[in-house]
């Protein structure tokens, strides 16, 4: 089944521990992007990839890491969070076409 | 830049009433336009897509159509469910590239 997958669906951690929350897609994408959704403020990008050591800043990268060794994967990387990072996170990627973005289920994560 | 402005939610309709969401662009040069559907709990999921100047989409019984005169992209449907209440989101794709830019999204409730 072509999906993308995230790990994990949720997380509480505490402030200035670091965290990684996994992305992965099985359908040889060349886009990858992060998201996060907060109330009031819909979907905002934090970072995307465009093809394998291909990254680039959205519109709020700061407090965030990315990397893109491998096409299927990009992982999203919170070296010391803290709690306005505190959101619902989604990973998604898109192929070459405007044939849309497929969505990972999402990762819930509380910053204490 | 590019942006994307849809109207503010909730709307509230009752069953088999007609609906519209609105969603306007700006854009540089001719972007794709897509509509997604974030049900409660869920990844967002794409409903339907434009990729030119009076391209309908369509999907579901949800159509919308690419005006290029008016730079919008107008979500409708003529008789809503109460499975259709969820979070719409209308997107652009970015420049020449298809990471897509999204409204803040559109709370839908429709009561039986």
């Amino acid at each position: 089944e072509a999906q993308v997958t995230q790990n994990p669906r949720y997380l509480i951690t505490v402030t200035g521990k670091k965290l990684t929350v996994t992305c992965s897609q099985n359908m040889n994408h060349e886009y990858m992007s992060w998201y996060r959704q907060d109330p009031g403020l819909g979907l905002r990008q934090i970072y995307y990839s465009m093809n394998v050591e291909v990254t680039d800043k959205g519109d709020v990268p700061e407090g965030y890491k990315v990397s893109r060794k491998e096409k299927r994967n990009f992982p999203l990387i919170l070296e010391s969070p803290s709690p306005n990072q505190t959101s619902l996170y989604f990973c998604a990627s898109s192929g070459q076409g405007a044939s849309g973005y497929t969505f990972g289920s999402g990762t819930r994560l509380t910053v204490v | 830049g590019d942006s994307v402005t849809q109207m503010e939610g909730p709307v509230t309709l009752s069953e088999e009433a007609f609906l519209t969401i609105n969603c306007t662009y700006t854009a540089t040069g001719y972007p794709s336009l897509f509509w997604y559907v974030q049900y409660p709990g869920e990844g967002l999921q794409l409903l339907l897509k434009a990729t030119k100047a009076d391209d309908k989409g369509s999907n579901k019984g949800f159509e919308a159509t690419y005006r290029k005169e008016t730079t919008s992209f107008h979500l409708e449907k003529g008789s809503v469910q109460v499975s259709d209440s969820a979070v719409y989101f209308c997107a652009q794709s970015r420049g020449g590239s298809y990471i897509p830019t999204f409204g803040r999204g559109t709370s839908l409730i429709v009561h039986p």
